[in-house]
Protein backbone atom coordinates (compact mmCIF):
# COMPACT_ATOMS: atom_id res chain seq x y z
CA UNK A 1 0.00 0.00 0.00
CA UNK A 2 1.11 3.37 -0.60
CA UNK A 3 2.92 4.96 2.34
CA UNK A 4 4.14 8.72 3.31
CA UNK A 5 6.53 9.28 5.84
CA UNK A 6 7.79 12.54 6.90
CA UNK A 7 10.85 12.93 8.92
CA UNK A 8 13.17 16.18 10.18
CA UNK A 9 10.31 18.52 11.92
CA UNK A 10 11.42 19.97 15.63
CA UNK A 11 11.94 23.48 17.22
CA UNK A 12 14.68 25.55 15.43
CA UNK A 13 15.20 29.27 15.63
CA UNK A 14 14.37 31.87 13.74
CA UNK A 15 16.53 32.73 11.00
CA UNK A 16 17.90 29.24 10.84
CA UNK A 17 17.38 26.11 8.65
CA UNK A 18 15.70 22.35 8.75
CA UNK A 19 15.84 19.96 6.29
CA UNK A 20 12.34 17.93 5.69
CA UNK A 21 12.02 14.82 4.54
CA UNK A 22 9.76 12.37 3.26
CA UNK A 23 10.11 8.74 2.56
CA UNK A 24 7.70 6.98 -0.17
CA UNK A 25 7.10 3.63 -0.30
CA UNK A 26 4.40 1.21 -2.12
CA UNK A 27 4.19 2.63 -5.59
CA UNK A 28 6.91 3.56 -8.38
CA UNK A 29 8.12 6.81 -6.81
CA UNK A 30 9.46 8.42 -9.98
CA UNK A 31 6.18 8.61 -11.73
CA UNK A 32 4.60 11.26 -10.05
CA UNK A 33 5.30 14.69 -9.14
CA UNK A 34 5.30 15.63 -5.47
CA UNK A 35 4.41 18.19 -3.28
CA UNK A 36 4.23 19.77 0.44
CA UNK A 37 1.27 21.25 2.05
CA UNK A 38 1.30 22.81 5.55
CA UNK A 39 -0.87 23.67 7.91
CA UNK A 40 -0.13 26.10 10.87
CA UNK A 41 -1.67 25.39 14.41
CA UNK A 42 -5.58 25.78 14.27
CA UNK A 43 -5.60 26.99 11.05
CA UNK A 44 -6.10 25.42 7.37
CA UNK A 45 -3.92 24.12 4.57
CA UNK A 46 -1.36 26.22 2.34
CA UNK A 47 0.34 24.53 -0.42
CA UNK A 48 4.00 25.09 0.06
CA UNK A 49 5.76 23.36 -3.31
CA UNK A 50 5.35 21.35 -5.88
CA UNK A 51 8.38 18.90 -8.10
CA UNK A 52 7.48 17.53 -11.30
CA UNK A 53 8.19 13.78 -11.40
CA UNK A 54 10.92 13.72 -13.10
CA UNK A 55 12.69 16.90 -11.26
CA UNK A 56 12.77 19.06 -13.55
CA UNK A 57 9.93 21.70 -12.73
CA UNK A 58 9.85 23.21 -9.17
CA UNK A 59 6.81 25.75 -8.00
CA UNK A 60 6.76 27.48 -4.69
CA UNK A 61 4.32 29.59 -3.04
CA UNK A 62 4.45 33.40 -2.84
CA UNK A 63 5.29 32.87 0.94
CA UNK A 64 8.19 30.97 0.89
CA UNK A 65 9.98 31.18 -2.77
CA UNK A 66 13.82 31.82 -2.39
CA UNK A 67 13.75 30.65 1.36
CA UNK A 68 12.66 26.94 0.58
CA UNK A 69 13.80 24.32 -1.85
CA UNK A 70 12.00 21.29 -2.99
CA UNK A 71 14.19 18.10 -4.26
CA UNK A 72 13.70 14.65 -4.39
CA UNK A 73 16.40 11.25 -4.77
CA UNK A 74 14.50 8.76 -7.01
CA UNK A 75 17.02 6.23 -5.94
CA UNK A 76 15.91 7.05 -2.00
CA UNK A 77 11.98 7.08 -2.58
CA UNK A 78 12.49 10.47 -0.70
CA UNK A 79 11.20 13.92 -1.13
CA UNK A 80 12.85 17.00 0.60
CA UNK A 81 12.10 20.05 1.97
CA UNK A 82 14.98 22.27 2.67
CA UNK A 83 13.58 25.13 4.63
CA UNK A 84 16.02 28.19 5.26
CA UNK A 85 15.76 31.56 6.83
CA UNK A 86 13.03 30.34 9.29
CA UNK A 87 10.11 32.79 10.41
CA UNK A 88 7.25 32.31 13.65
CA UNK A 89 5.00 32.46 10.64
CA UNK A 90 6.77 28.94 9.31
CA UNK A 91 5.70 27.29 12.29
CA UNK A 92 3.31 24.48 10.66
CA UNK A 93 2.91 20.62 10.54
CA UNK A 94 3.92 19.72 7.07
CA UNK A 95 2.40 16.90 5.25
CA UNK A 96 4.15 16.15 1.54
CA UNK A 97 1.43 14.27 -0.94
CA UNK A 98 1.55 12.54 -4.08
CA UNK A 99 -0.14 14.02 -6.96
CA UNK A 100 -3.29 11.99 -8.20
CA UNK A 101 -1.80 10.73 -11.84
CA UNK A 102 1.64 9.62 -12.76
CA UNK A 103 3.57 12.25 -14.16
CA UNK A 104 0.96 15.22 -12.98
CA UNK A 105 -0.53 18.23 -14.24
CA UNK A 106 -3.72 17.64 -11.85
CA UNK A 107 -3.46 19.22 -9.31
CA UNK A 108 -4.80 16.89 -6.50
CA UNK A 109 -3.75 14.91 -3.96
CA UNK A 110 -4.56 11.15 -3.43
CA UNK A 111 -1.96 10.21 -0.52
CA UNK A 112 -0.71 12.26 2.57
CA UNK A 113 1.88 11.65 4.85
CA UNK A 114 0.87 12.08 8.38
CA UNK A 115 2.88 15.23 8.77
CA UNK A 116 5.84 16.30 10.80
CA UNK A 117 5.69 19.10 12.97
CA UNK A 118 8.26 22.55 12.90
CA UNK A 119 7.96 24.78 15.46
CA UNK A 120 9.86 28.07 14.96
CA UNK A 121 10.88 29.86 18.10
CA UNK A 122 13.53 31.58 20.41
CA UNK B 1 -3.36 34.44 -4.53
CA UNK B 2 -6.17 34.61 -1.93
CA UNK B 3 -7.30 31.51 -0.31
CA UNK B 4 -10.81 30.70 -1.66
CA UNK B 5 -13.96 31.53 -0.12
CA UNK B 6 -15.73 28.52 2.01
CA UNK B 7 -18.21 29.30 4.89
CA UNK B 8 -16.54 28.86 8.41
CA UNK B 9 -18.89 26.17 9.41
CA UNK B 10 -22.52 23.93 8.09
CA UNK B 11 -24.23 21.69 10.35
CA UNK B 12 -26.94 19.05 9.88
CA UNK B 13 -28.81 16.52 11.48
CA UNK B 14 -27.90 12.77 11.03
CA UNK B 15 -29.70 11.73 7.44
CA UNK B 16 -30.26 15.24 6.10
CA UNK B 17 -28.16 16.31 2.99
CA UNK B 18 -25.58 19.54 3.15
CA UNK B 19 -23.68 21.38 0.80
CA UNK B 20 -20.31 23.04 1.17
CA UNK B 21 -19.94 26.06 -0.95
CA UNK B 22 -15.92 27.01 -2.54
CA UNK B 23 -15.80 30.23 -4.47
CA UNK B 24 -13.13 31.73 -6.26
CA UNK B 25 -12.10 33.57 -9.82
CA UNK B 26 -11.78 33.07 -12.93
CA UNK B 27 -8.19 32.50 -12.73
CA UNK B 28 -8.74 29.30 -10.51
CA UNK B 29 -12.20 27.59 -9.53
CA UNK B 30 -13.85 29.06 -12.65
CA UNK B 31 -11.78 28.54 -15.00
CA UNK B 32 -10.45 25.09 -14.66
CA UNK B 33 -12.02 21.49 -14.07
CA UNK B 34 -9.21 20.35 -11.31
CA UNK B 35 -10.96 21.22 -8.21
CA UNK B 36 -10.74 18.89 -4.71
CA UNK B 37 -12.10 18.56 -1.44
CA UNK B 38 -10.67 17.17 1.49
CA UNK B 39 -11.81 15.66 4.88
CA UNK B 40 -9.87 16.46 8.04
CA UNK B 41 -10.51 15.19 11.28
CA UNK B 42 -8.80 16.34 13.98
CA UNK B 43 -5.22 15.29 14.34
CA UNK B 44 -5.14 13.26 11.41
CA UNK B 45 -4.03 13.86 7.87
CA UNK B 46 -6.31 15.33 5.14
CA UNK B 47 -8.25 12.81 3.13
CA UNK B 48 -9.22 13.10 -0.84
CA UNK B 49 -12.69 13.06 -1.47
CA UNK B 50 -13.64 14.95 -4.63
CA UNK B 51 -11.15 15.12 -7.53
CA UNK B 52 -11.40 17.30 -10.70
CA UNK B 53 -14.55 18.77 -9.85
CA UNK B 54 -16.65 16.09 -9.60
CA UNK B 55 -15.01 12.72 -9.50
CA UNK B 56 -15.03 10.20 -6.00
CA UNK B 57 -12.05 7.77 -5.73
CA UNK B 58 -12.64 4.39 -5.19
CA UNK B 59 -13.22 3.97 -1.33
CA UNK B 60 -15.09 7.20 -0.79
CA UNK B 61 -18.62 6.75 -0.12
CA UNK B 62 -21.02 7.88 -2.75
CA UNK B 63 -23.13 10.02 -0.07
CA UNK B 64 -20.23 12.33 -1.49
CA UNK B 65 -20.42 14.47 -4.64
CA UNK B 66 -19.12 17.56 -6.20
CA UNK B 67 -20.19 19.99 -8.90
CA UNK B 68 -19.50 23.51 -10.41
CA UNK B 69 -21.25 26.64 -11.44
CA UNK B 70 -18.64 29.11 -12.92
CA UNK B 71 -16.66 30.71 -9.91
CA UNK B 72 -18.17 28.57 -7.41
CA UNK B 73 -17.62 24.55 -6.71
CA UNK B 74 -19.85 22.66 -4.21
CA UNK B 75 -19.68 19.44 -2.28
CA UNK B 76 -22.46 17.94 -1.16
CA UNK B 77 -23.29 15.17 1.40
CA UNK B 78 -26.42 13.39 1.54
CA UNK B 79 -27.31 11.27 4.34
CA UNK B 80 -25.00 12.33 6.64
CA UNK B 81 -23.24 10.67 9.29
CA UNK B 82 -21.61 11.02 12.79
CA UNK B 83 -18.57 9.97 11.24
CA UNK B 84 -19.13 13.00 8.56
CA UNK B 85 -18.40 15.50 11.53
CA UNK B 86 -14.89 16.69 9.98
CA UNK B 87 -13.11 19.97 8.24
CA UNK B 88 -13.49 20.30 4.59
CA UNK B 89 -11.44 22.14 2.47
CA UNK B 90 -11.70 22.82 -1.19
CA UNK B 91 -8.58 23.10 -3.69
CA UNK B 92 -8.29 24.48 -6.67
CA UNK B 93 -5.67 24.67 -9.42
CA UNK B 94 -4.84 28.14 -10.65
CA UNK B 95 -2.81 30.31 -13.27
CA UNK B 96 -0.99 32.52 -11.28
CA UNK B 97 2.15 32.13 -9.76
CA UNK B 98 1.09 30.11 -6.61
CA UNK B 99 -0.04 27.60 -8.50
CA UNK B 100 -2.35 25.85 -6.15
CA UNK B 101 -4.64 27.51 -3.71
CA UNK B 102 -6.74 25.92 -0.82
CA UNK B 103 -9.80 27.35 0.96
CA UNK B 104 -9.96 28.52 4.56
CA UNK B 105 -11.57 25.50 5.32
CA UNK B 106 -15.44 24.65 6.59
CA UNK B 107 -16.42 22.84 9.60
CA UNK B 108 -19.22 20.43 9.47
CA UNK B 109 -21.65 18.99 12.58
CA UNK B 110 -23.60 16.77 12.75
CA UNK B 111 -25.96 17.91 14.87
Amino acid sequence: QVLLVESGGGVVQPGRSLRLSCEASGFTFSSYAMHWVRQAPGKGLEWMALISYDGSSKYYADSVRGRFTISRDDSKNTLYLQMNSLRAEDTAVYYCAREGRKYGGRYYFDYWGQGTLVTVSS
Amino acid sequence: QSALTQPASVSGSPGQPITISCTGTSSDVGGHNYVSWYQQHPGKAPKLMIYEVSNRPSGVSNRFSGSKSGNTASLTISGLQAEDEADYYCSSYTSSDTLVVFGRGTKLTVL
